[in-house]
């Protein structure tokens, strides 16, 4: 069976420095999203993908968080510099209809 | 602003137990609700999916209910196992951005 696969797993890093996020989509699915969820907290989206153009990014810290999917298939995270309030789960899904498929996501600790 | 609360935190039962989960959601205007369940440090895994023309969805020992006009969801989980042990999470879609809007989740545990 098909799955999201997002790299790497667990993320340690001090604050101010740069980190990136990997997420490949289930094939086919044109739709991509990013969430971040806090620990005790349900995930909140960051960022939707509809093929390469970005569709809500309302929530996206534009500051210091940027995300691209540059030829509508993969998508890549960065956080530049992170914050110690950055430490979270960030989990990537992606969608072909309504069902949101997750990927196992990247556990970020930052120190 | 849409706004999904799951009512109690946590539950921790005896197995064998027949389980109710509860979600409610403030704007009924929803596209559909979904039930996801999340295993400690892990992704998110799709269990039911109602439309909102739906009433209920059923997979197996789950049967998840929809009363769109009231703003609620319900759960249910027969029979309860230890393996069903895990963080259940409701997530409602406002249409048309696809967009899912989480519950903080319920973190159940069932006693051998």
């Amino acid at each position: 069976e098909a799955e999201v696969a997002q790299s790497p797993r667990y993320k340690i890093t001090e604050k101010s420095q740069a980190v990136a996020f990997w997420c490949d989509p289930i094939s086919g699915h044109a739709t991509l999203y990013w969430y971040r969820q806090i620990l005790g907290q349900g995930p909140e989206l960051l960022v939707q993908f509809q093929d390469e153009s970005v569709v809500d990014d309302s929530q996206l810290p534009k500051d210091r968080f940027s995300a691209e999917r540059l030829k509508g298939v993969d998508s890549t995270l960065k956080i530049q510099p992170a914050e110690l309030g950055d430490s979270a789960m960030y989990l990537c899904a992606s969608s072909r209809r309504e069902t949101q498929y997750f990927g196992p996501g990247t556990r970020l600790l930052v120190l | 602003k849409q706004e999904v609360t799951q009512i109690p935190a946590a539950l921790s039962v005896p197995e064998g137990e027949n389980l109710v989960l509860n979600c409610s959601f403030t704007d009924s205007a929803i596209y559909n609700l979904q039930w996801f369940r999340q295993d400690p440090g892990k992704g998110l895994t799709s269990l039911l999916l109602i439309q909102s023309s739906q009433r209920e969805q059923t997979s197996g020992r789950l049967n998840a209910s929809l009363d769109k006009s009231s703003g609620r969801s319900t759960l249910y989980i027969a029979a309860s196992q230890p393996g069903d042990s895990a963080t259940y999470l409701c997530a409602v879609n406002q249409g048309g951005s696809e967009k899912l809007v989480f519950g903080k989740g319920m973190k159940l545990t069932v006693n051998p």
